[in-house]
């Protein structure tokens, strides 16, 4: 069974800073998603970015970037020139894609204070 | 980007009743629909998975009886919790896709708030 880890229960940091969160995963799978969804105060699921394991090239959006590194199934969000309205709950996720299952398994989740 | 609301937002009910919680699918047609259990700082779990006109797989662990999920159409999907029980308070999450495109993304509701008095 796949698994998803995040490491960092609660992270602070300054306002304009760069933040980086952690997540590792297990699983034997060769095709599959990876995802960083935040769920800020409203709980609405957010996605913030996301992976196919086929591809080597570490996906951006905006100032959301990760770190994938298949290889030692690694795959953390970086947050860069951090915002007040990026506080929130991220969660790292594991995504067979259909016709497996695409059931998506989440991580425990790091809470994320951005500090004014 | 896709939407799917979920109605109510927020119910309370007394032990040993039941309570149904809808997840639509507004602008896309859902034919898989998932259900996410949350509880307070914590993360998502995932209960079951309804494909529309099918019977829902539920996960291990997830009672069957007591989380009835009906999944009669491509739009909308039910979760019935019956005769709940104060532990069953806790926050619900529908998310939906359409595996008739090669879109892997899931779009999710707003959730619902379930307080059992």
């Amino acid at each position: 069974a796949q698994t998803v880890t995040q490491s960092q229960p609660e992270m602070s940091v300054q306002e304009a800073e760069t933040v980086t969160l952690s997540c590792t995963y297990d699983t034997s799978e060769n095709n599959y998603y990876l995802f960083w969804y935040k769920q800020p105060p409203s709980r609405q699921m957010i996605l913030v970015i996301r992976q196919e394991a086929y591809k080597q090239q570490n996906a951006t959006e905006n100032r959301f970037s990760v770190n994938f590194q298949k290889a030692a199934k690694s795959f953390s969000l970086k947050i860069s020139d951090s915002q007040l309205g990026d506080t929130a709950m991220y969660f790292c996720a594991f995504m067979k894609p259909f016709p497996r299952d695409d059931k998506i398994i989440f991580g425990k989740g790091t809470r994320l204070h951005i500090l004014p | 980007g896709a939407v799917v609301s979920q109605h109510p937002s927020w119910v309370i009910c007394k032990s040993g009743t039941s309570v149904k919680i809808e997840c639509r699918s507004l602008d896309f047609q859902a034919t898989t629909m998932f259900w996410y259990r949350q509880f307070p700082k914590q993360s998502l779990m995932l209960m079951a998975t309804s494909n529309e006109g099918s019977k829902a797989t539920y996960e291990q662990g997830v009672e069957k009886d007591k989380f009835l999920i009906n999944h009669a159409s491509l739009t909308l999907s039910t979760l019935t919790v019956t005769s709940a029980h104060p532990e069953d308070s806790s926050f619900y999450i529908c998310s939906a896709r359409d595996r008739t495109t090669p879109s892997y993304e899931q779009y999710f509701g707003p959730g619902t708030r379930l307080t059992v008095t």
